[in-house]
């Protein structure tokens, strides 16, 4: 089975830090994704990734960037975290079986709490 | 992708089965049909996906209707650890930009 490791479980940060935020995976899965999930809200996507060196803005990138310089890691980056920035991260694969369905694969998430 | 609609919560005896409807009328043909869950405080976990016909694996059972506008999943005997979050998606080639909205909260009483 695929696994998907989020470094840090939970973390607290202060306003302006510079916060990062890792995403391995065992596999050499080329779609990688990052999400946050607040409570009403549902999943919005942050940024994506379809390959090395490669990234594509979702719905929600403001305040956030991405590293992919190798495939199996992808990184989520806030330059200076706010307090609205405060939210589960949750990081996914994509994986596509044979009959073209797509299944996400997600990490146990990183809470974040920018005090 | 096609939008989808879910009751907000569900409870269900321990040891019944579990059936969650999902309603996607404005599905198109090559969209297919996933169910996640979430337990509190995990990231989304995998159950199941179909196209037309009615699957099952060991998780679950999913069933579509003939014109696929709905679909059920089903837990054949809902336990204690099923009480979670469930969310209907449907989506084409890539997941990665699928909605998951606040799906349903299934409670599994004892």
């Amino acid at each position: 089975d695929v696994k998907v490791t989020q470094s840090s479980r939970y973390l607290v940060k202060r306003t302006g830090e510079k916060v990062f935020l890792e995403c391995v995976q065992d596999m050499d899965h080329e779609n990688m994704f990052w999400y946050r999930q607040d409570p009403g809200l549902g999943l919005r996507l942050i940024y994506f990734s379809y390959d090395v060196k490669m990234k594509e803005k979702g719905d929600i990138p403001e305040g956030y960037s991405v590293s992919r310089e190798k495939k199996e890691r992808f990184s989520l980056i806030l330059e200076s975290a706010s307090t609205n920035q405060t939210s589960m991260y949750l990081c996914a694969i994509g994986t596509s079986d044979f009959s073209g369905a797509n299944v996400l694969t997600f990490g146990a998430g990183s809470r974040l709490t920018v005090l | 992708d096609a939008k989808t609609t879910q009751p907000t919560s569900m409870d269900c005896a321990e040891g019944r089965a579990a059936n969650l409807p999902c309603n996607h009328s404005t599905i198109s043909g090559n969209e297919y049909v996933y169910w996640y869950r979430q337990i509190h405080s995990q990231g989304p976990q995998y159950i199941i996906h179909g196209l037309k016909n009615n699957e099952t694996n060991e998780m679950a059972s999913l069933i579509i209707t003939e014109d696929r506008k709905s679909s059920t999943l089903i837990l054949p005997h809902a336990t204690l650890r099923d009480t979670a979050v469930y969310y209907c998606i449907v989506c084409g080639f890539d997941a990665g930009k699928s909605t998951f909205g606040d799906g349903t909260t299934l409670t599994v009483k004892p």
